[in-house]
């Protein structure tokens, strides 16, 4: 079945700067790669998706890119700022999976006044 | 539109006791889930359900069982509680039924500890 890992699994960035969060899959026939944020005692949250129809997807300060000859994916965060610091989750599916989504382990980013 | 809702948002239980967590939701959603998180490990799906009526085994589902009493409502029930069973449990719901590409909301969570 479908394997997701995360790198890194903790990050602390000065404000300001830029972050990234990288992620592998393993299962070719993915084609959807969703990021999810999540704050301190709350569920996670949709922040940015992918498809493998796409090679790159940019929302403000958040981008995401997606190799699929690699089988990776990232997320690029630009001018960080103090409400960034959250775990962000990658995940990913197909759409023959039945609803299935498999996650990363999650990132710990810290953003350092 | 309150979204996906939980309940409760803490529990403490012994060993071999059960329990049941509540999730609604009100977004004419067709699909829901159950998800666990543990620390380093990320979210590892239970059960879900693609549509009302069915219910399905997910990547963790020993020592649970779920219902689907109707498209607004899925439970999840513990019915010998151990203390591997110890963590935060999130409900999601998305739209579309049976597909794995559609965005999935989460609830608040349930932070459960088994002594």
């Amino acid at each position: 079945g479908e394997n997701v890992e995360q790198h890194p699994s903790t990050l602390s960035v000065q404000e300001g700067d830029s972050a990234v969060i990288k992620c592998t899959y393993s299962d070719s026939a993915s084609n959807y790669f969703p990021w999810y944020k999540q704050e301190l005692g709350k569920g996670p949250q949709l922040i940015i998706d992918i498809r493998s129809n796409v090679g790159e997807k940019k929302d403000q300060r958040i981008a995401v890119t997606l190799n699929k000859t690699a089988k990776h994916f990232s997320l690029h965060i630009t001018e960080t700022q103090p409400e960034d610091s959250a775990v962000y989750f990658c995940a990913a599916s197909k759409s023959s999976s039945a609803s299935k989504i498999i996650f990363g382990s999650g990132t710990r980013l810290s953003i350092r006044p | 539109n309150a979204g996906v809702t939980q309940t409760p948002k803490f529990q403490v239980l012994k060993t071999g006791q059960s329990m049941t967590l509540q999730c609604a939701q009100d977004m004419n959603h067709n699909s829901m889930y159950w998800y666990r998180q543990d620390p380093g490990m990320g979210l590892r799906l239970i059960y879900y359900s693609a549509s009302e009526g069915t219910t399905d085994k997910g990547e963790v589902p020993n020592g649970y069982n779920v219902s689907r009493l109707n498209k607004r409502e899925f439970s999840l029930r513990l019915e010998s509680a151990a203390p591997s069973q110890t963590s935060v449990y999130f409900c999601a719901s998305s739209l579309y039924p049976g597909q794995g590409t559609d965005t999935q909301y989460f609830g608040p969570g349930t932070r459960l500890t088994v002594l």
